[in-house]
């Protein structure tokens, strides 16, 4: 398996501009997880899912963030409109139910100017 | 929610010597994670471990799930074990919070 992979890896757009966010989990994994990392908080977890449901959404900062997960190979989290404070590496990570640690996707560096 | 505090917050070390992390969480977990950040920003799982001890190659850890904290042992370390070391905890299902980290350098 080529492991959690996130696109774009880098993203730099206008405030007030729509973002999307991708991410694919590795194949068989039920749970999938996306954090945001900022110097000032550290890594956040923003929303999960399990079954491809929405199981925690508590740390979703603003109405502006939304996350869907379509598939069990597909998971989206859209920014609209963007805000300069939203610039943060943003992860997608995935792990079983069986057990196990979770793994992480590469990242997508956001940059709202 | 639950608290996750990790010490120290920063550590130097000469490349060849031993070195204790220490993770702390204020109520029952039922899993715990250590990570990896590299300085490239990769984030890499090291261990699963609720509970017990655990080794791989000059890492291990130690989890005391009943006195609520874990530890990661580096020996003989390396300047590529340089980075930033996440403690990671779960309560109720699979919610995983994470420490502020350890930030480690080895010169060297």
């Amino acid at each position: 398996d080529a492991g959690v992979i996130q696109s774009p890896r880098h993203e730099v757009t206008e405030m007030g501009q729509e973002v999307t966010l991708r991410c694919k989990p590795i194949s068989g994994h039920d749970y999938l997880f996306w954090y945001r990392q900022t110097m000032m908080r550290g890594l956040e977890l923003l929303i999960y899912f399990n079954n491809n449901v929405p199981i925690d959404d508590s740390g979703m900062p603003e109405d502006r963030f939304s996350a869907k997960m379509p598939n069990a190979s597909f998971s989206t989290l859209k920014i609209q409109p963007s805000e300069p404070r939203d610039s943060a590496v943003y992860f997608c990570a995935s792990s079983s139910s069986t057990g196990g640690s979770a793994f992480f996707g590469q990242g997508t560096r956001l940059t709202v100017v | 929610g639950i608290q996750v505090e990790q010490s120290p917050p920063d550590l130097i070390l000469q490349e060849g010597a031993n070195s204790t992390l220490r993770c702390n969480f204020s109520d029952s977990v039922n899993n715990l994670q250590w990570f990896h950040q590299n300085p490239w920003g990769q984030l890499i799982n090291l261990f699963y471990i609720p509970s017990g001890t655990k080794q791989n190659g000059r890492l291990s850890a130690t989890t005391v799930a009943t006195e609520r904290y874990s530890l990661l042992y580096i020996s003989s370390s390396q300047t590529t074990d340089s980075g930033v070391y996440f403690c990671a905890v779960g309560t109720g299902g699979f919610k995983t919070i994470f420490g502020a980290g350890t930030r480690l350098f080895v010169k060297a």
